[in-house]
This record gives structure tokens, sequence and C-alpha cells, in this order.
């Protein structure tokens, strides 16, 4: 198995660009997580999906922070307009189910820097 | 609401030598316990998890943890640390039971040290 794959890898941007990042779970995973890793605010989980339906986005900072998952296979976390506070690294997770004590698998990472 | 707590940003050891990291969690009720590591550019993968029986746990490349429901610690050890061992270690917890948001800890630095 290939593992989540995430694009793109790294991502500079200017203040008040569109980002979007990518994410394709673990083939037969139903659950998907969005998280940001920062120095000053560690892993923070942003939001969750149990079988492409959104359950847990109370992680999502702010409007301009949206994520979507049309189907089993792809989901994408989109910033509208970015800040330069948004720069963290974006890592995305699957499991295949929530809950449970299972395992997290994760991706390897979307580095974001905005200018 | 659980949390978890780790002591130690970082902590430098010398080939060979044995190390532990500690965890320590808050939860009124039952959880899951688990340890992940980070190289570096990666992202997390798991070591280890406690979620029922035993209170050992041996997890991936010789580590081992032990769960300590008393104490509310699940310390992660291994008895001879290697160079490869460098990385970010994170524990995290969650609740029993449904649907639960798994709780990081601030993770800890392993340096190992030549």
């Amino acid at each position: 198995d290939a593992g989540v794959i995430q694009s793109p890898r790294h991502e500079v941007t200017e203040m008040g660009q569109e980002v979007t990042l990518r994410c394709k779970p673990i083939s037969g995973h139903n659950s998907l997580f969005w998280y940001r890793q920062t120095m000053m605010r560690g892993l923070e989980l942003l939001i969750y999906f149990n079988n492409n339906v959104p359950i847990d986005d109370s992680g999502m900072p702010e409007d301009r922070f949206s994520a979507k998952m049309p189907n089993a296979s792809f989901s994408t976390l989109k910033i509208q307009p970015s800040e330069p506070r948004d720069s963290a690294v974006y890592f995305c997770a699957s499991s295949s189910r929530a809950g449970g004590g299972e395992t997290q698998y994760f991706g390897p990472g979307t580095r974001l820097l905005v200018l | 609401a659980q949390s978890v707590t780790q002591l130690d940003s970082q902590v430098p050891v010398f080939e060979e030598a044995p190390v532990e990291l500690r965890c320590n969690y808050s939860s009124s009720v039952s959880v899951y316990l688990f340890w992940y590591v980070q190289y570096p550019n990666q992202g997390l993968q798991l070591l280890l998890k406690y979620l029922s029986g035993s209170t050992l746990v041996k997890g991936i490349n010789g580590f081992e943890a032990e769960f300590n429901k008393s104490q509310t610690s699940f310390h992660l050890r291994k008895p001879s640390v290697h160079i490869s061992d460098t990385a970010e270690y994170f524990c995290a917890v969650t609740l029993v039971g449904g649907y639960q948001k798994v709780t990081f800890g601030t993770g800890t630095k392993l340096q190992v040290i030549p």
C-alpha cells in the first residue's frame, strides 16, 4: 500500500492567495483527519470526516478554512485568503474507523509558507 | 475532556544508554493511550498503543511502555538507544467509546549523542 498521499509537499504563496491542499487516504479507510503542526501550538486537529461526512470541525480556525471530501479517496483543505499566520505543516491522516483505539496513519505533510 | 502532558521537551542521551520519555494523562473515564514517532520531515507513525489487558506494551524498534492507572502515566522506555532513534515522540490519548478525538502531547525531542 502506498500509504496516505499528500500534495503538494511544499507550498509557498503570498498573503491573500488561495491555497488548496490535497489528500488521498489509504484505500478502505473510512475516517480522515486534517491536522496542523506549528512550533507554538503543536499538533492540532482541524477537522475529521467519517464516510466522507464531516463529523467534527471544531478545530477549524476560522471561515477562511474549508475542507471537503467528495469521495472516499480524496479530500481537500482550502485556505482563502491565506495569511502569514497560516504557515505550518499540514498533515492528513486516515484510519479504518474513528475511535476504538484505531491507529491513525499520517501522510508526509504539506509544508506551507505564506509570505 | 482528556489531556496529556509531556514534561520533557528535549531529552539528550548517549548512544546505547537507556531512555525514558515521560507521559502523564488526565481523564475521569477510561482511555486508550498511544505513542507516535516523527522523524525529520515525515509524518507521525505509531510506535505502540495500549487498549486493554497487559499494562506492559511492546512496540516497534525495541520500545515499550507501561500503563499505570494509579499514576495516570504511560512512560516510554528503551533499554539501549541508537542514533536512528533521534526523532520527536508524541504521547496521545483518546477516550474509550464511540468517536473520540485523539489529543496529542506537545512532543519530546530525543537527541541521541554518538
